[in-house]
């Protein structure tokens, strides 16, 4: 069974931070997930990748195969990114594990 | 485009009543997907399909049902709600398994 670990579980920011969220998981994916959730509880795909890197906006996503791990960065925090971001990995049938999330607070 | 349509947003339960929780998509998705949410807890999947027809079990399918008659609506049925079924659920759908997924605006249900 593949478990999810992410970290930290909350992080707090000042507006203007680089912020980085891990996520390791534990057996072979054909694809991971990055998803914001709001405070108002809508959930969001910000990135689905399976190697590389990809880049939207202020937002990058990283994974390294080998080491089963990826990583989240939030460039020029803000306030608005204050949200709960979600790792989950998947298999080829798209039944996906889910991390339980780090909630990040961005103070102004 | 409303994208993943789910109602009610909000309900309460009785012990041992049943509802149906629906979700609707308007995008062609051949997967769809409910999940359930618990405080603390990483989503949990109850049940997916990948196509008209087709349903299979996740993570956590007792105590629910489900149905695929058309690609667009993927109904969740709970027989004899329980306390433990108190939760946030929500549908996603994707076009296959290496697409993005898109989530409903979740229900949340509290069973008394």
């Amino acid at each position: 069974k593949n478990e999810v670990e992410q970290s930290p579980q909350n992080l707090t920011a000042q507006e203007g931070e680089f912020i980085t969220i891990n996520c390791s998981y534990s057996v072979g994916i054909s694809a991971l997930h990055w998803l914001q959730q709001h405070p108002g509880g809508g959930i969001v795909s910000l990135f689905m990748l399976s190697s590389g890197k990809k880049k939207h906006g202020r937002l990058i996503a990283t994974i390294n195969i080998q080491e089963k791990h990826s990583s989240l960065h939030i460039t020029a925090s803000h306030p608005r990114d204050s949200a709960v971001y979600i790792c989950a990995v998947g298999g080829s049938q798209g039944n996906l594990i889910f991390g339980k999330g780090t909630k990040l607070s961005v103070k102004p | 485009n409303a994208g993943v349509t789910q109602t009610p947003k909000f309900r309460i339960l009785k012990i041992g009543q049943s509802m149906t929780l629906q979700c609707a998509q308007d995008m062609n998705h051949n997967y769809m997907y409910w999940y359930r949410q618990d405080p603390g807890m990483g989503l949990k999947l109850i049940y997916y399909s990948v196509g008209a027809g087709i349903t299979d079990k996740g993570e956590v399918p007792n105590g629910y049902n489900v149905s695929r008659s058309t690609t667009e609506d993927f109904p969740l049925r709970l027989e004899l709600a329980a306390p433990s079924q108190t939760s946030v659920y929500f549908c996603a759908s994707s076009r296959d398994s290496y697409s993005p997924l898109h989530f409903g605006n979740g229900t949340r249900l509290t069973v008394t």
